[in-house]
């Protein structure tokens, strides 16, 4: 079956620096999504990117991320300046015009 | 703002249906009841949804109440790999981002 595909599968860095996650979503999708996961937290919704724009966002996806889909296959999420609370679990999603999301197998971001 | 009601935790026997309540008393008629579950630190991964009619897939059945405020998953033969978070999510029909609660922590017991 395929999948989305997230790398890397752990990304530690300092406190102010960008970090970029990377999310390979099934090819012949159309929809990409972003979610974090906190730790012990519920699933939250970040974003949504569609005809290569954002569709919609939520009032965590401030000015510091950033999505881009770079070159017709990746789909990429940017912190500019991490925060020790960006600390999370990343989940990348896609779907085509059908109402299933498949994720990937996330993201985990330390930040020290 | 959780438009649906889980408990927070059920055990289920191996080999044993394991039968999952839901409630989402103020669904409007449009709007969809999915089923998702992540197996520790996964992605979610989807399991069944439905408008009104019951339905089966490979891994489960989903029973919804004819006045579609209640529904139910249905894990026909549990193993010790659905141990998982099982969340129940409404969705509108035109709304795709998904928005997750706490769900049930599903144990499934040899």
């Amino acid at each position: 079956e395929p999948e989305v595909t997230q790398t890397p599968s752990h990304q530690v860095t300092q406190m102010g620096q960008e970090v970029i996650l990377r999310c390979v979503p099934i090819s012949n999708h159309l929809y990409f999504y972003w979610y974090r996961q906190i730790l012990g937290q519920k699933v939250e919704f970040l974003v949504s990117f569609y005809n290569n724009e954002i569709s919609e966002k939520s009032e965590i996806f401030d000015d510091q991320f950033s999505v881009e889909r770079p070159d017709g296959s990746n789909f990429t999420l940017k912190i500019r300046s991490t925060k020790l609370e960006d600390s999370a679990m990343y989940f990348c999603a896609s779907r085509t015009d059908n109402e299933k999301l498949f994720f990937g197998s996330g993201t985990q971001l330390s930040v020290l | 703002d959780a438009k649906t009601t889980q408990p927070t935790s059920m055990d289920c026997a191996e080999g044993r249906a394991a039968n999952l309540p839901c409630n989402h008393s103020t669904i409007s008629g449009n709007e969809y009841v999915y089923w998702y579950r992540q197996i520790h630190s996964q992605g979610p991964q989807y399991i069944i949804h439905g408008l009104k009619n019951n339905e089966t897939n490979e891994m489960a059945s989903l029973i919804i109440t004819e006045d579609r405020k209640s529904s139910t998953l249905i894990l026909p033969h549990a193993t010790l790999r659905d141990t998982a978070v099982y969340y129940c999510i409404v969705r509108s029909p035109d709304d795709y981002k998904l928005s997750f609660g706490a769900g049930t922590t599903v144990t499934v017991r040899a």
